[in-house]
């Protein structure tokens, strides 16, 4: 069974700090895709990794894709209360979700 | 922009009684999906639907639930007899093809069961 682990869970920063966040499997995926989610809402589809050790960046947000295609990390660079959100790493091939990591900024 | 469309928005219904779900998706779109996430939890994939037929279904996806797509424009999920447990946001999404291609999602039916 495919499985996506997210750490982590919850993450309270204030504004202008660093974080970052993990999505880990011991399944190797031949993509995988960041979402955030607004409570009510659906998940945003924010970016697509396919190749083994991309980096794509998003404006403040770095991420990567293991070079074995197993994990993805999400860096963001100076927080703002606006990326205050449920982080979701979703992988293709068998449509799989993590729990998600829900991050608060602090004003 | 396009965008996926669900509606109703919020749905209650009693035990045991039928709902249908309903979802347009991004027009150019040839791949559907339902999702579901319990409140707190995850969300889960429930169904992938192409060329007028399942293509992959979980295994929450029981003969209670079954999808179809009407016209050029619906697609739909039913469930036949609702249970407690199937209380849930219902997300649909869309893509272009598989694989890489990114899904696009609704925002989501919250569907309650009395």
């Amino acid at each position: 069974t495919q499985l996506l682990e997210q750490s982590p869970q919850f993450l309270s920063i204030q504004e202008g700090e660093n974080l970052t966040v993990y999505c880990n499997s011991s399944s190797v995926f031949s993509s995988l895709q960041w979402y955030r989610q607004e409570p009510g809402e659906g998940p945003v589809l924010l970016v697509t990794v396919v190749t083994g050790g991309e980096v794509k960046k998003l404006k403040r947000l770095t991420f990567q894709f293991g070079d074995a295609r197993k994990d993805s990390s999400l860096h963001i660079t100076a927080a703002q209360p606006g990326d205050t959100g449920l982080y979701l790493c979703a992988g293709n091939g068998k449509i799989i979700f993590g729990k998600g990591t829900r991050l608060h900024i602090l004003p | 922009e396009p965008e996926v469309t669900q509606t109703p928005s919020h749905q209650v219904t009693q035990m045991g009684q039928e709902v249908i779900l309903r979802c347009v998706p991004i027009s150019n779109h040839l791949y559907f999906y339902w999702y579901r996430q319990i409140l707190g939890q995850k969300v889960e994939f429930l169904v992938s639907f192409y060329n007028n037929e399942i293509s992959e279904k979980s295994e929450i996806f029981d003969d209670q639930f079954s999808v179809e797509r009407p016209d050029g424009s619906n697609f739909t999920l039913k469930i036949r007899s609702t249970k407690l447990e199937d209380s849930a946001m219902y997300f649909c999404a869309s893509s272009e093809g598989t694989g890489a291609y990114e899904q696009y999602f609704g925002p989501g039916t919250r569907l309650t069961v009395t």
